[in-house]
């Protein structure tokens, strides 16, 4: 099974400023990759897929780059909303698998 | 717009199964890949499982097989997860997803319903 790690487990940024998440596959996913964000008692919503495909209705503060096995995710200047829980996810190979998680929090 | 209906919870003992359900309105289930994730308290996220239109069967991770069914009802566009056997570690949020296939065995997921809390305990 291919394992996700993201780093850092936590990342504390201030609003209006740039937040660098990153996943990394444990084997090469291709472009396969997806980003989730999970608010408190929330359901997770995806953003982004293909890597850098955003989500309908994203906002383009939110960025995805990388292909193999490093990824990352960009939100370029952070509205209070963005603060939450991030998951990457490949599904290259069977079976899908998630990240641990990088939780976003305010400085 | 999809939208996932899922009831609140759901207390079991250990040892018996639970049936979880997933109702869908605004589009048809029989033209959905659904699947299942599960996240237990404070915890990250596992794929449980789903269904494959490519081959009209379900297909579930390693760790649960033969413990965990997933059906589905057309007629009704309600999906079902039934897990048996149920231990503490199976204490768990829920939650049924609309999978988005890239070579038929393989998702990412786009639309997720509220979730239903499952908790086993004597």
């Amino acid at each position: 099974e291919t394992l996700m790690t993201q780093s850092p487990a936590t990342l504390s940024v201030s609003p209006g400023e740039r937040a660098t998440l990153s996943c990394r596959a444990s084997q090469s996913v291709g472009s396969d990759l997806a980003w989730y964000q999970q608010k408190p008692g929330q359901a997770p919503r995806l953003l982004i897929h293909g890597a850098s495909t955003r989500a309908t209705g994203l906002p383009a503060r939110f960025s995805g780059s990388g292909s193999g096995t490093e990824f990352t995710l960009t939100i370029s200047s952070l509205q209070t909303e963005d603060f939450a829980v991030y998951y990457c996810q490949q599904y290259n190979n069977w079976p899908v698998t998630f990240g641990q998680g990088t939780k976003l929090e305010i400085k | 717009q999809v939208q996932l209906v899922q009831f609140g919870a759901e207390v079991k003992k250990p040892g018996a199964s639970v049936k979880v359900s997933c109702k869908v309105s605004g589009y048809t289930l029989a033209k959905i890949s659904m699947h299942w994730v599960r996240q237990a308290p404070g915890k990250g996220l596992e794929w449980m499982g789903g269904f494959q239109p490519a081959d009209g069967q379900s297909i579930y991770a390693q760790r649960f097989q033969g413990r965990v069914t997933m059906t589905e009802d057309t007629a009704t566009d309600t999906a079902y997860m039934e897990l048996r056997s149920l231990r503490s570690e199976d204490t768990a949020v829920y939650y049924c997803v609309t999978g988005i296939g890239v070579d038929g065995r393989n998702y990412y997921f786009d639309y997720w319903g509220q979730g239903t809390l499952l908790t086993v305990s004597s």
